[in-house]
């Protein structure tokens, strides 16, 4: 069965410094990976996603993802945190074939920047 | 564009009444689904839909029904509702599967049953 761990409840970073949310995967076949944030009673809205190719991915609000098959871990990193990321952010894999009922969300890490 | 839009914002049940949470999307889409947010869980898959008229189960299917008569509609029905199902509800849609596309999210609906 396919899995994603997101090992911190929590990460607490000063504004300004960079920040990393990670994630690990367990997945047979290829993997598809995104991330999502979900600011404060709102839906989740995506950051960006790895199919194929390029191991480091470039997504929104200047947030990055690299992919290491071999540590089956696609981390978020951001090299300068704002305040504005404060949010709850979640990693999610699928697998290729298959459809939504294959897609699995991570438990969510609560990303604080403290100013 | 509206995107994806869910009614209500909030709703409070008792035990056995049933409702249905409403979702909306204005994107042409034909993937939709359905799913609840309990903390410290994720997010987990109820239904989904790949096009009008042909729905089927997710991950946690049991104490909700679905069906897709449009393209831009995709309810869902609490036939009775009990405790367990106090969560937060979020509909999604997306273009298609065949390219890995990103959801898109409602704003979800939080239900709490008494």
């Amino acid at each position: 069965a396919q899995s994603v761990a997101q090992p911190e409840d929590q990460v607490n970073v000063a504004e300004g410094n960079p920040l990393t949310v990670k994630c690990t995967y367990s997945v047979s076949g290829n993997p598809y990976l995104f991330w999502y944030v979900q600011y404060p009673n709102r839906g989740l809205q995506f950051l960006l996603k790895y199919i194929t190719g390029d191991n480091l991915v470039k997504g929104s609000y200047g947030f990055e993802a690299e992919f290491n098959k071999s540590q089956t871990s696609f981390h978020l990193k951001k090299p300068s945190a704002l305040v504005s990321d404060s949010a709850l952010y979640f990693c999610a894999v699928r697998s290729f074939p298959g459809g939504y009922q294959k897609v699995t969300f991570g438990t969510g890490t609560k990303l604080q920047v403290i100013p | 564009n509206a995107g994806v839009t869910q009614t209500p914002k909030f709703q409070v049940l008792k035990t056995g009444q049933s409702m249905t949470l409403q979702c909306a999307q204005d994107m042409n889409h034909e993937y939709m689904s359905w799913y609840r947010q309990d903390p410290g869980m994720g997010l987990r898959l109820i239904h989904y839909s790949v096009g009008a008229g042909i729905t089927d189960q997710g991950e946690v299917p049991n104490g909700y029904n679905v069906s897709r008569s449009t393209t831009e509609d995709f309810p869902l029905r609490l036939l009775s509702a009990a405790p367990s199902q106090t969560s937060v509800y979020f509909c999604a849609s997306s273009y298609s599967e065949e390219y890995q596309e990103t959801q898109y999210f409602g704003p979800g609906t939080r239900l709490l049953v008494l």
